[in-house]
């Protein structure tokens, strides 16, 4: 049982690059997030997914898209690289409603 | 939207003492209060939660206490220790079809030996 896993764990991207995190889980969850978190800023919700095949945007999506065809992955996709989108990108699965959020470890993406 | 702070952003105690982080949040329908432990370089981790339907939770050397009058909730860490040291983070949730979550920008907690 591995839990939630993120691929890759470091990236450095040059601005306009395109690429794309993959989260997967596999504790059957119905919920899953991706966040992002700066230094000071705790962690900022981006996109999130309440079951397979639906998404909806968090407080920050500018410059981000998302996918989950499978219940298992969630898929955050950055079209066109930003400086300002260096960040540790955390993805995160829940059960059912108001349960414990299962974290990934973080995918660390710099942008040049 | 939903709207939590944090306070303090740092805190530092002589191992032994005791240790507490404030959270206010501005949404009254959000009714699930998360505490989340993150080590240096790690992901974050529950460490404990509290319900609107409960004024206070206890687990060991952690409790959080929780005021939905004035809406803040509390973090407290009795006989802190060396590996109590870490980023912590509150977060605030209305769970229903949803639940989003919002969290708090972090205390750093260094217990001194």
């Amino acid at each position: 049982n591995a839990g939630v896993t993120q691929t890759p764990k470091f990236r450095v991207l040059k601005t306009g690059q395109s690429m794309t995190l993959l989260c997967a889980q596999d504790m059957n969850h119905e919920y899953m997030y991706w966040y992002r978190q700066d230094p000071g800023m705790g962690l900022r919700l981006i996109h999130y997914s309440v079951g397979e095949g639906t998404t909806a945007k968090g407080e920050v999506p500018d410059g981000y898209n998302v996918s989950r065809l499978k219940k298992q992955n969630f898929l955050l996709g950055l079209e066109s690289a930003a400086p300002s989108q260096t960040s540790v990108y955390f993805c995160a699965s829940m059960e059912t409603s108001a349960r414990e959020q299962y974290f990934g470890p973080g995918t660390r993406l710099t942008v040049t | 939207g939903e709207n939590v702070e944090q306070h303090p952003s740092t805190l530092s105690v002589q191992e032994g003492d005791s240790a507490v982080i404030k959270c206010t949040y501005s949404d009254s329908a959000s009714n699930y209060f998360p505490w989340y432990k993150q080590e240096l370089g790690k992901r974050p981790q529950l460490i404990i939660d509290i319900r609107s339907n409960v004024g206070e939770k206890k687990d060991q050397r952690i409790a959080v206490t929780l005021n939905k009058t004035a809406k803040h909730f509390s973090l407290h860490i009795t006989e802190t220790q060396p590996e109590d040291s870490a980023v912590y983070f509150c977060a605030a949730s209305v769970s229903g079809n949803f639940n989003k979550f919002y969290f708090g920008s972090g205390t750093k907690l260094n217990v001194k030996p």
